[in-house]
């Protein structure tokens, strides 16, 4: 069985400050694990993928993140925050060996910037 | 490339009505699929097909029916809508089903559904 959790809704910080975005994922084989963005009204956008290549994966727009089997987790950082970045975020959790139905969007969090 | 592209972008129906939102993509992609998005709740797979002629069942299924007539669109019908059904609702694409591999998806901007 799979699942993945988020565990918070609602990240707020101020420009400039680090960003951290917590996800706990829940696998019976050997996760792939993805970050998704979607700002306002948008589609989703892939900001990074782990496939059990190196544990620290980098994205885009200078996020990456470290995939942990010790904890299951998966979490999203980013050095310096950008009024870009506010958005939502999707943890995402599948396996190779799993079906098409087996992909596990997380609930979201939204990260919101402060000026 | 116009990526993957959905039709309408907005659509109020009322209850039992029926309606096909449509998706289209033009990158060759074997798979497509759709899910709906509710406030926490993520997005949830709704139907996926892995190639034309090929289409499965995701978490959500009932109350929709899809087809996959040709390798670029994949359409998603209401039958009978309920209010229930009220969402945002998104198509996707990518190189190849999930059997070998998982690539990245190509999220369309979304459907904003209302049913009254």
């Amino acid at each position: 069985a799979q699942s993945v959790t988020q565990l918070d809704s609602h990240v707020s910080v101020s420009e400039g400050t680090p960003v951290l975005l917590r996800c706990n994922y829940s696998s019976s084989y050997s996760p792939s694990l993805f970050w998704y963005v979607q700002h306002p009204n948008k589609g989703l956008q892939l900001l990074l993928k782990y496939t059990s290549a190196a544990t620290l994966v980098k994205g885009i727009n200078g996020f990456e993140a470290e995939f942990k089997k010790s904890e299951t987790s998966f979490h999203l950082t980013k050095p310096s925050a950008h009024m870009s970045d506010a958005a939502e975020y999707f943890c995402v959790v599948t396996s190779l060996y799993s079906s098409a139905s087996k992909i596990i969007f997380g609930s979201g969090t939204r990260l919101s910037i402060r000026p | 490339n116009a990526g993957v592209t959905q039709t309408p972008k907005f659509q109020v129906l009322k209850t039992g009505q029926s309606m096909t939102l449509q998706c289209a993509q033009d990158m060759n992609h074997e798979y497509m699929s759709w899910y709906r998005q509710d406030p926490g709740m993520g997005l949830r797979l709704i139907h996926y097909s892995v190639g034309a002629g090929i289409t499965d069942q995701g978490e959500v299924p009932n109350g929709y029916n899809v087809s996959r007539s040709t390798t670029e669109d994949f359409p998603l019908r209401l039958l009978s809508a309920a209010p229930s059904q009220t969402s945002v609702y998104f198509c996707a694409s990518s190189y190849q089903g999930l059997a070998d591999s998982y690539n990245e998806q190509f999220f369309g901007p979304g459907t904003r559904l209302t049913v009254l």
